[in-house]
């Protein structure tokens, strides 16, 4: 069974659109990492988070990790088309060194 | 340099052929993983290697055997693969296994795409 659970699985939103992507694990993590993965392509790396209740923003693009690190959401304020693509969670337990993937959110933004 | 590459980008290889993956990075990072992706899904991980040692197996079949030469190189060496086995291959790589995020933050090469005919 997925460890990580990542809502919706799918989004389409018109350009200008705000949209939140979340990710939900069954364990306490350690870390959260959200990526971002153009179509066939390899994994960029967005933001990471540690603490419980910690929030980082880069450009458009917010992360939040709950108190209890079990729970995390990616918000994009006024989407673009260079925005879409997949994103990816990905956590490390507080328990064991394996890393691994949410199921993944596919966005597509309409111009 | 904060890149990972990974060669070939296309592979199309027969059941009976041997071929092999490549991946590199000049970062000084002492973690390299391997990854395989189908489409549409995650990328599921298939090994670790932490200081040039395989330190996890994520009960890969045999027909995959990975090499770490040295700590900026990573091979995937294929013999005998099935059809099922075509997948994007994505290498990646930490600065080490150390239980902070920070060295857990993992650098992805663009992967190689691979077709088992």
């Amino acid at each position: 069974s997925q460890e990580l659970e990542q809502s919706p699985q799918s989004l389409i939103v018109q350009e200008g659109k705000n949209l939140t992507i979340n990710c939900t694990s069954s364990k306490t993590l350690y870390g959260l990492y959200w990526y971002k993965q153009k179509y066939g392509e390899g994994l960029i790396f967005l933001m990471m988070l540690q603490k419980g209740g910690e929030e980082k923003s880069h450009e458009k693009i917010t992360a939040k990790l709950d108190e209890k690190k079990q729970q995390s959401s990616l918000h994009i304020t006024a989407s673009q088309p260079s925005h879409a693509g997949i994103y990816l969670c990905g956590a490390v337990p507080r328990t064991g060194n394996q890393f691994y993937f949410g199921t993944g959110t596919s966005l597509t933004v309409i111009p | 340099d904060t890149e990972v590459t990974q060669t070939p980008k296309h592979l199309v290889m027969g059941m009976t052929n041997k071929k092999s993956l490549k991946c590199e990075q000049h970062m000084g990072h002492r973690a390299m993983y391997w990854y395989k992706q189908k489409a549409k899904k995650p990328p599921e991980l298939m090994f670790v290697y932490s200081y040039e040692k395989l330190s996890i197996n994520e009960s890969v079949p045999s027909r995959f055997s990975p090499e770490c030469p040295n700590s900026s190189l990573l091979n995937l060496h294929l013999h005998a693969l099935q059809p099922e086995d075509s997948a994007l291959y994505l290498c990646a790589s930490s600065k080490s296994l150390r239980r902070t995020a920070s060295y857990n933050e993992q650098f992805f090469g663009p992967g190689t795409r691979l077709t088992v005919l």
